[in-house]
Protein backbone atom coordinates (compact mmCIF):
# COMPACT_ATOMS: atom_id res chain seq x y z
CA UNK A 1 0.00 0.00 0.00
CA UNK A 2 1.20 3.18 -1.17
CA UNK A 3 1.01 6.14 1.80
CA UNK A 4 1.78 9.42 1.57
CA UNK A 5 2.99 11.39 5.09
CA UNK A 6 1.90 15.44 5.07
CA UNK A 7 3.97 17.87 7.66
CA UNK A 8 2.79 19.27 9.67
CA UNK A 9 -0.79 18.51 10.15
CA UNK A 10 -1.99 22.02 11.10
CA UNK A 11 0.17 25.24 10.69
CA UNK A 12 -0.80 28.91 12.01
CA UNK A 13 1.19 31.86 10.87
CA UNK A 14 0.91 35.51 10.42
CA UNK A 15 0.42 37.46 7.18
CA UNK A 16 3.82 38.39 5.77
CA UNK A 17 5.63 35.03 7.17
CA UNK A 18 7.26 32.13 4.90
CA UNK A 19 6.58 28.53 5.17
CA UNK A 20 6.66 25.17 3.73
CA UNK A 21 5.02 22.15 4.18
CA UNK A 22 6.55 18.28 3.61
CA UNK A 23 5.07 15.85 1.35
CA UNK A 24 6.57 12.43 1.92
CA UNK A 25 6.78 8.23 0.86
CA UNK A 26 8.50 5.51 0.67
CA UNK A 27 6.90 4.74 -2.81
CA UNK A 28 7.83 5.98 -6.18
CA UNK A 29 5.56 8.17 -8.07
CA UNK A 30 5.17 9.02 -11.93
CA UNK A 31 3.78 12.57 -10.92
CA UNK A 32 3.05 14.37 -8.00
CA UNK A 33 -0.06 16.80 -7.86
CA UNK A 34 -0.59 19.38 -5.19
CA UNK A 35 -4.27 20.90 -4.24
CA UNK A 36 -6.11 22.90 -2.44
CA UNK A 37 -8.91 22.51 -0.66
CA UNK A 38 -11.23 25.20 1.31
CA UNK A 39 -13.99 24.82 3.69
CA UNK A 40 -17.38 22.81 1.70
CA UNK A 41 -15.69 22.92 -1.53
CA UNK A 42 -13.65 20.30 -3.49
CA UNK A 43 -9.83 20.32 -3.89
CA UNK A 44 -8.53 22.56 -6.25
CA UNK A 45 -5.34 21.26 -8.25
CA UNK A 46 -2.58 23.64 -8.14
CA UNK A 47 0.26 22.50 -9.60
CA UNK A 48 1.62 18.99 -11.14
CA UNK A 49 5.67 18.16 -11.37
CA UNK A 50 7.00 14.64 -12.96
CA UNK A 51 10.30 14.87 -13.10
CA UNK A 52 12.65 14.38 -10.42
CA UNK A 53 14.24 17.41 -9.15
CA UNK A 54 11.60 19.27 -10.79
CA UNK A 55 11.06 23.05 -9.08
CA UNK A 56 7.52 25.04 -10.24
CA UNK A 57 6.92 28.40 -9.52
CA UNK A 58 2.77 29.50 -9.10
CA UNK A 59 3.55 33.59 -7.97
CA UNK A 60 4.44 33.58 -4.44
CA UNK A 61 4.01 29.28 -4.21
CA UNK A 62 7.44 27.49 -4.96
CA UNK A 63 6.96 23.20 -5.71
CA UNK A 64 9.56 21.04 -5.87
CA UNK A 65 9.73 17.11 -6.84
CA UNK A 66 12.40 15.56 -4.93
CA UNK A 67 15.44 13.40 -6.99
CA UNK A 68 13.91 10.15 -6.35
CA UNK A 69 10.30 11.05 -7.21
CA UNK A 70 9.37 9.72 -3.46
CA UNK A 71 8.90 13.35 -1.85
CA UNK A 72 8.10 16.85 -2.86
CA UNK A 73 7.56 20.39 -0.63
CA UNK A 74 5.51 23.34 -1.36
CA UNK A 75 6.75 26.59 0.12
CA UNK A 76 5.05 29.63 0.22
CA UNK A 77 6.57 32.93 0.58
CA UNK A 78 4.63 36.16 2.81
CA UNK A 79 1.77 35.04 3.07
CA UNK A 80 -1.77 36.07 2.83
CA UNK A 81 -5.27 35.52 4.59
CA UNK A 82 -6.23 33.99 1.23
CA UNK A 83 -3.83 30.97 1.45
CA UNK A 84 -5.83 29.56 4.08
CA UNK A 85 -7.05 25.89 3.18
CA UNK A 86 -5.84 22.62 3.19
CA UNK A 87 -3.37 21.83 0.70
CA UNK A 88 -2.68 17.89 -0.50
CA UNK A 89 -0.46 15.99 -2.50
CA UNK A 90 -1.22 13.38 -4.33
CA UNK A 91 0.96 10.78 -5.79
CA UNK A 92 -0.25 9.26 -9.15
CA UNK A 93 0.74 5.87 -9.94
CA UNK A 94 -0.77 2.84 -11.33
CA UNK A 95 -2.99 4.94 -13.05
CA UNK A 96 -4.94 6.41 -10.29
CA UNK A 97 -3.66 8.87 -7.03
CA UNK A 98 -2.87 8.39 -3.20
CA UNK A 99 -3.77 10.97 -1.46
CA UNK A 100 -2.00 12.61 1.93
CA UNK A 101 -4.07 13.46 4.81
CA UNK A 102 -2.85 17.36 3.98
CA UNK A 103 -1.77 20.41 5.77
CA UNK A 104 -3.88 22.75 7.15
CA UNK A 105 -2.93 26.27 7.39
CA UNK A 106 -4.35 28.87 9.15
CA UNK A 107 -2.91 32.46 7.84
CA UNK A 108 -3.71 35.13 10.44
CA UNK A 109 -3.97 39.04 9.65
CA UNK B 1 -21.95 25.51 -16.30
CA UNK B 2 -18.06 24.35 -16.39
CA UNK B 3 -15.58 21.98 -14.50
CA UNK B 4 -17.36 19.39 -12.30
CA UNK B 5 -20.66 20.43 -10.76
CA UNK B 6 -22.20 17.89 -8.34
CA UNK B 7 -25.75 17.61 -6.98
CA UNK B 8 -26.97 18.09 -3.90
CA UNK B 9 -24.48 20.25 -2.15
CA UNK B 10 -26.24 18.73 1.11
CA UNK B 11 -27.91 15.45 1.84
CA UNK B 12 -29.82 14.31 5.09
CA UNK B 13 -31.09 11.22 5.21
CA UNK B 14 -32.51 8.32 7.34
CA UNK B 15 -30.64 4.89 7.12
CA UNK B 16 -33.90 3.42 5.66
CA UNK B 17 -33.89 5.95 2.64
CA UNK B 18 -32.91 5.79 -0.76
CA UNK B 19 -30.98 8.62 -2.38
CA UNK B 20 -28.67 9.44 -5.43
CA UNK B 21 -26.05 11.49 -6.19
CA UNK B 22 -24.97 13.27 -8.90
CA UNK B 23 -21.85 14.30 -11.06
CA UNK B 24 -21.58 15.99 -14.12
CA UNK B 25 -18.12 17.18 -16.10
CA UNK B 26 -17.71 19.70 -18.70
CA UNK B 27 -14.18 18.96 -18.96
CA UNK B 28 -13.85 16.47 -22.08
CA UNK B 29 -12.73 14.42 -19.52
CA UNK B 30 -13.66 10.10 -19.99
CA UNK B 31 -12.84 9.05 -16.65
CA UNK B 32 -14.59 10.02 -13.91
CA UNK B 33 -14.46 8.88 -9.95
CA UNK B 34 -16.67 8.73 -6.35
CA UNK B 35 -14.21 9.73 -3.19
CA UNK B 36 -15.27 9.54 0.23
CA UNK B 37 -13.78 12.40 2.41
CA UNK B 38 -13.83 11.79 6.22
CA UNK B 39 -12.12 13.68 8.63
CA UNK B 40 -8.45 12.64 10.19
CA UNK B 41 -8.29 10.31 7.18
CA UNK B 42 -7.09 11.03 3.24
CA UNK B 43 -9.31 10.76 0.59
CA UNK B 44 -10.65 7.69 -0.03
CA UNK B 45 -11.04 6.21 -3.38
CA UNK B 46 -14.45 4.33 -4.08
CA UNK B 47 -15.37 3.95 -7.49
CA UNK B 48 -13.17 4.56 -11.17
CA UNK B 49 -15.14 4.77 -14.02
CA UNK B 50 -12.88 4.73 -17.17
CA UNK B 51 -14.88 5.06 -21.10
CA UNK B 52 -17.73 4.29 -18.90
CA UNK B 53 -16.51 1.36 -17.60
CA UNK B 54 -16.06 0.51 -13.78
CA UNK B 55 -12.13 0.03 -13.78
CA UNK B 56 -11.55 -0.04 -9.82
CA UNK B 57 -14.18 -0.62 -7.15
CA UNK B 58 -12.29 0.05 -3.74
CA UNK B 59 -14.05 -2.81 -1.88
CA UNK B 60 -17.10 -0.60 -1.21
CA UNK B 61 -19.64 -2.02 0.55
CA UNK B 62 -22.74 -2.99 -1.57
CA UNK B 63 -25.05 -0.07 -0.24
CA UNK B 64 -22.61 2.65 -2.26
CA UNK B 65 -24.10 1.81 -6.03
CA UNK B 66 -22.13 3.47 -9.11
CA UNK B 67 -23.79 4.35 -12.84
CA UNK B 68 -21.74 6.18 -15.41
CA UNK B 69 -24.79 6.51 -18.07
CA UNK B 70 -21.99 8.29 -20.44
CA UNK B 71 -18.26 10.11 -19.88
CA UNK B 72 -20.10 13.11 -18.75
CA UNK B 73 -21.95 11.88 -16.03
CA UNK B 74 -21.68 9.60 -12.91
CA UNK B 75 -24.12 8.69 -10.08
CA UNK B 76 -23.53 7.61 -6.82
CA UNK B 77 -26.72 5.24 -5.48
CA UNK B 78 -26.91 4.97 -2.21
CA UNK B 79 -29.40 2.94 -0.13
CA UNK B 80 -29.62 1.36 3.86
CA UNK B 81 -26.63 3.79 4.56
CA UNK B 82 -25.15 3.52 8.23
CA UNK B 83 -24.45 6.77 10.38
CA UNK B 84 -20.56 5.91 9.78
CA UNK B 85 -20.85 6.94 6.03
CA UNK B 86 -21.59 10.66 6.86
CA UNK B 87 -18.71 12.29 5.14
CA UNK B 88 -18.15 14.32 2.25
CA UNK B 89 -18.45 12.81 -1.43
CA UNK B 90 -16.43 14.17 -4.24
CA UNK B 91 -16.51 13.63 -7.90
CA UNK B 92 -13.82 13.74 -9.45
CA UNK B 93 -13.05 13.60 -13.73
CA UNK B 94 -9.67 13.03 -15.70
CA UNK B 95 -8.32 12.27 -19.34
CA UNK B 96 -8.55 8.22 -18.90
CA UNK B 97 -5.60 7.17 -16.63
CA UNK B 98 -3.42 4.18 -18.28
CA UNK B 99 -2.76 6.07 -21.13
CA UNK B 100 0.41 6.91 -21.92
CA UNK B 101 -0.18 10.35 -22.81
CA UNK B 102 -2.55 11.00 -19.53
CA UNK B 103 -1.30 12.88 -16.60
CA UNK B 104 -2.59 11.76 -13.04
CA UNK B 105 -4.68 15.64 -12.99
CA UNK B 106 -7.82 15.42 -11.43
CA UNK B 107 -10.49 17.65 -11.24
CA UNK B 108 -12.60 17.79 -8.25
CA UNK B 109 -16.38 19.09 -8.22
CA UNK B 110 -17.85 20.81 -4.99
CA UNK B 111 -18.32 17.99 -2.99
CA UNK B 112 -22.13 16.59 -1.00
CA UNK B 113 -22.11 16.74 2.40
CA UNK B 114 -23.90 13.64 3.55
CA UNK B 115 -25.41 13.26 7.20
CA UNK B 116 -27.20 9.58 7.82
CA UNK B 117 -29.29 10.09 10.92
Amino acid sequence: TQLLEQSPQFLSIQEGENLTVYCNSSSVFSSLQWYRQEPGEGPVLLVTVVTGGEVKKLKRLTFQFGDARKDSSLHITAAQTGDTGLYLCAGGSNYKLTFGKGTLLTVNP
Amino acid sequence: ETGVTQTPRHLVMGMTNKKSLKCEQHLGHNAMYWYKQSAKKPLELMFVYSLEERVENNSVPSRFSPECPNSSHLFLHLHTLQPEDSALYLCASSHSPGLADSSYEQYFGPGTRLTVT
